[in-house]
């Protein structure tokens, strides 16, 4: 079982509609999670962090983090075809430890 | 500031040849992280340091590969001899963080090097 995990995808949604990603991880001891977009040919690059249980809302990007479900989500409002890109999923137990990537989610967004 | 600074950008050569990639991590910052991208295996975290010092490299593939961080502002990936299976985007990514803290701080990436060995 690997420590993170994401359905590869691809994730198809029309334009306009809600993205939902979904990302668990198996070490009760993570305490920060993150979300990075990462487009065709870059390097990852961030767009959420969560922390505490419950929702984290930045623009049209809404974290969700359940703990006891071992359950981070990713939600993205009004999906631009400029959304399209792979997100990755990463958790990290302590401050001074690495982040572990879940394999990403390719979103295809579709006018 | 200007990011996370890696060299080369793309680096083509032929097997057996040594390969070396550079990083400079963002000013400041404590802790950087080599990875390596592959579309068969994703995203590697190959070896880590937090105040110049190797904190982690269980990921490094063997022995060909080695890192080093003489000083907090320069890191270097070195492959010797490299293969064909090596070929991948290697990244390299720092962020600022009190090693104490039970919250991690974003980890900045950069721009990656493309390495192609024939």
């Amino acid at each position: 079982q690997k420590e993170v995990e994401q359905n590869s995808g691809p994730l198809s949604v029309p334009e306009g509609a809600i993205a939902s990603l979904n990302c668990t991880y198996s070490d009760r001891g993570s305490q920060s999670f993150f979300w990075y977009r990462q487009y065709s040919g870059k390097s990852p690059e961030l767009i959420m962090f969560i922390y505490s249980n419950g929702d984290k809302e930045d623009g049209r990007f809404t974290a969700q983090l359940n703990k006891a479900s071992q359950y981070v989500s990713l939600l993205i409002r009004d999906s631009q075809p400029s959304d399209s890109a792979t997100y990755l999923c990463a958790a990290i137990k302590a401050a001074g430890n690495k982040l572990t990537f879940g394999g990403g989610t390719r979103v295809l967004v579709k006018p | 500031d200007a990011g996370v600074i890696q060299s080369p950008r793309h680096e083509v050569t032929e097997m057996g040849q040594e390969v070396t990639l550079r990083c400079k991590p963002i000013s400041g910052h404590n802790s950087l992280f080599w990875y390596r991208q592959t579309m068969m295996r994703g995203l590697e975290l190959l070896i880590y340091f937090n105040n110049n010092v190797p904190i982690d490299d269980s990921g490094m593939p063997e022995d060909r590969f080695s890192a080093k961080m003489p000083n907090a502002s320069f890191s270097t990936l070195k492959i010797q001899p490299s293969e064909p299976r090596d070929s991948a985007v290697y990244f390299c990514a720092s962020r600022w963080q009190d090693l104490l803290a039970s919250k991690a701080n974003e980890q900045f990436f950069g721009p990656g090097t493309r390495l192609t060995v024939l």
